[in-house]
């Protein structure tokens, strides 16, 4: 059974910084491109950034870009987003979540339960 | 971006009618090289993520009942559920993956 599993959400303050974490099991990371997509009340679904199988290609939104960094651990099996400059404006439920087609984000097939990030001072 | 709108924002239909939603994207999805649109649909119930229901606007996901079809092209999609039941109470979106990926604002379905 295909399984995501996010972590390392929290409250920071603006300007902070946090590390979230996706753990994948039943299937190889290494075969999928991946992304993270994040979720509020009032913006609804947003994604926010895709890297490929190899880790080749990586794509973010603007809304994000050169703030946060994606990244992947073969070894691990684990999928990672690396946020700083944290705005309040980037308070979301983030999910992981694997693609079905190579190459580029596409559409996705597998979500985790997503992880809350709060940003408030 | 490549906008999304979907209509209605919200619908209530009685248990065995129809549904329909409706959603426009602001330029077209159809990639021409493959004659492909580049369009889904998810279902998300409350508490849960979104669920893959349709890809490449009419292609059904495994598992996926077929009383739920997708149609349309280029710009203008459709999501039918054609015999309503009570487990299809959710939010609909679509989503198009022909540029960088947006959704739709989503669509509340309900029991009247």
């Amino acid at each position: 059974e295909v399984q995501l599993v996010e972590s390392g959400g929290g409250l920071v303050q603006p300007g902070g910084s946090l590390r979230l974490s996706c753990a994948a099991s039943g299937f190889t990371l290494s075969n999928y491109g991946m992304n993270w997509v994040r979720q509020t009340p009032v913006k609804g679904l947003e994604w926010i950034s895709y890297i490929s199988n190899t880790g080749g290609t990586i794509y973010y939104a603007d809304s994000v870009k050169g703030r946060f960094t994606i990244s992947r651990d073969y070894a691990k099996n684990s999928l990672y987003l690396i946020m700083n400059s944290l705005r309040i404006e980037d308070t979301a439920l983030y999910y992981c979540v694997r693609d079905v087609c190579g190459g580029s984000s596409c559409f996705y097939d597998s979500w985790g339960q997503g992880t809350q990030v709060a940003v408030s001072s | 971006d490549i906008v999304m709108t979907q209509s209605p924002d919200s619908l209530a239909v009685s248990l065995g009618e129809r549904a329909t939603i409706n959603c426009r994207s602001s330029q077209s999805v159809l990639y021409s090289s493959n004659n492909k649109n580049y369009l889904a649909w998810y279902q998300q119930k409350p508490g849960q993520p979104p669920k893959l229901l349709i890809s490449w606007a009419s292609t059904r996901e495994s598992g996926v009942p077929d009383r739920i079809s997708g149609s349309g092209s280029g710009t203008d999609f459709t999501l039918t559920i054609s015999s309503l039941q009570a487990e299809d109470v959710a939010v609909y979106y679509c989503q198009q993956h022909y540029g960088s990926p947006t959704f739709g604002q989503g669509t509340k379905v309900e029991i009247k």
